[in-house]
């Protein structure tokens, strides 16, 4: 299975502390995305990094991709109640038509 | 108002029975998936299709069939070979094979 992982499987933080949530996955990549998901929701389309970008901001989110390990980082600061969330991230391997999903973090921010 | 729609959001299927799940999209994208996600799991890919006419079956394809007769929708029918069907199913579209996904809102399904 191509299916990466996320590391941790769930992380309880206070509101207003920075949550990093880590991805490992096996094969080459042309990019990788970051996606929430809600309870009981579809997932939601964060942030994607491709394969020569090191380092990529949106707002509070900052996403890291080390190619050489094979592993990418999410960074969420100043978390809030409403981050409260499953974040999963997503390779599509090079030459794939499709997407590989890791088996999310569940982050838990409390108010 | 574009988007990506599931229907039902709940459906209860009996021992030996069909059921199939709506999955209708008006963004214009050629690519289509189905997915199944089990408690506190990842996804699981089914099916995709990248065109009209055409799909391929992803990890977990037994015991489930789709078509795509039309870019808008992609159906998924679970049928009664499909032994545990209990799980929630996301359909997501896209620009293109292996871009950025957009997903439904997702269908629980549930065995009586």
């Amino acid at each position: 299975s191509q299916q990466g992982e996320e590391d941790p499987q769930a992380l309880s933080i206070q509101e207003g502390e920075n949550a990093t949530m880590n991805c490992s996955y096996k094969t080459s990549i042309n990019n990788l995305q970051w996606y929430r998901q809600n309870s009981g929701r579809g997932l939601v389309h964060l942030i994607l990094i491709r394969s020569n970008e090191r380092e990529k901001h949106s707002g509070r989110l900052r996403v890291t991709l080390d190619t050489s390990k094979k592993s990418s980082s999410l960074l969420i600061t100043a978390s809030r109640a409403a981050d409260t969330a499953s974040y999963f991230c997503a390779t599509d391997g090079t030459g794939a038509n499709n997407l590989f999903f890791g088996t999310g973090t569940r982050l838990t921010v409390i108010p | 108002d574009g988007g990506i729609t599931q229907s039902p959001k709940y459906l209860f299927r009996k021992e030996g029975q069909n059921v199939t799940l709506s999955c209708e999209q008006n963004l214009n994208h050629d690519a289509m998936y189905w997915y199944r996600q089990d408690p506190g799991q990842g996804l699981r890919l089914i099916y995709y299709s990248q065109i009209v006419n055409d799909f391929q079956k992803g990890d977990i394809a037994e015991g489930y069939s789709v078509s795509r007769e039309k870019k808008e929708s992609f159906p998924l029918t679970v049928t009664s070979a499909q032994k545990n069907p209990t799980a929630f199913y996301l359909c997501a579209s896209s620009p293109r094979p292996g871009g950025t996904q957009y997903f439904g809102p997702g269908t629980r399904l549930l065995v009586l």
